[in-house]
């Protein structure tokens, strides 16, 4: 099955600078790679994602790349803001079924 | 608003009891998933539901069962409840087919206290 990993595990930042956030995955048929936020007591929501066909996409302050060849992809957020806190996850997969979650990524925007 | 809804939203069940955890997909969906959340990690998948068939799971014990109805409500049933089954317990519906977003819908989740 496919193995998730995330680093890092947590990331604090001042405002106004850049996160990064990298996700490595084993399975190698995966073609969906999307980030959800989770804030504090909240649902899971997707912020933005990229299909195999794609290297990047961009959505405002948030990016994402994907680099198939050595099995990775990473979120970007740019300008960050007090409400970006939250837990990051990864869940690369096969034509969006059976998504496998990464173990998170807590983000902390500190004014 | 997503259209996820699941119910009940919190209950406290004791070991060896069981459970019944329900779901409505958002409409137009024809797939709901569930996971379980233990605090501080990431959402497990459990398993997945296509047309009210079963058609991917992971790794937890034959315990755990669900339902998906013609309507793509679901179900999820937790036999033999044990202390470690204490989660959140998220829905997921979404629209697989040709032109599928992949996106996951959750609804709010089911915080499940075993005592």
């Amino acid at each position: 099955g496919e193995n998730v990993e995330q680093h890092p595990s947590t990331l604090s930042v001042q405002e106004g600078d850049s996160a990064v956030i990298k996700c490595t995955y084993s399975d190698s048929a995966s073609n969906y790679f999307p980030w959800y936020k989770q804030e504090l007591g909240k649902r899971p929501q997707l912020i933005i994602d990229i299909r195999s066909n794609v290297g990047e996409k961009k959505d405002q302050r948030i990016a994402v790349t994907l680099n198939k060849t050595a099995k990775h992809f990473s979120l970007h957020i740019t300008e960050t803001q007090p409400e970006d806190s939250a837990v990051y996850f990864c869940a690369p997969n096969n034509y969006g079924q059976n998504f496998v979650f990464g173990p998170g990524t807590r983000l902390s925007v500190l004014p | 608003e997503t259209g996820v809804t699941q119910s009940p939203t919190h209950l406290i069940k004791t070991r060896g009891q069981q459970v019944t955890l329900r779901c409505s997909s958002q409409s137009g969906h024809n797939t709901v998933s569930w996971y379980q959340q233990a605090l501080g990690q990431g959402p497990q998948f459990i398993f997945q539901y296509y047309r009210e068939e079963e058609n991917g799971r992971g790794n937890f014990p034959p315990r755990f069962s669900g339902l998906q109805f013609p309507n793509y409500s679901s179900e999820l049933n937790v036999n033999a409840l044990e202390l470690d089954d204490s989660a959140l317990y998220l829905c997921a519906s979404s629209l697989v087919g040709v032109s599928n977003t992949g996106e996951l819908f959750f609804g709010e989740g089911s915080r499940l206290t075993v005592l």
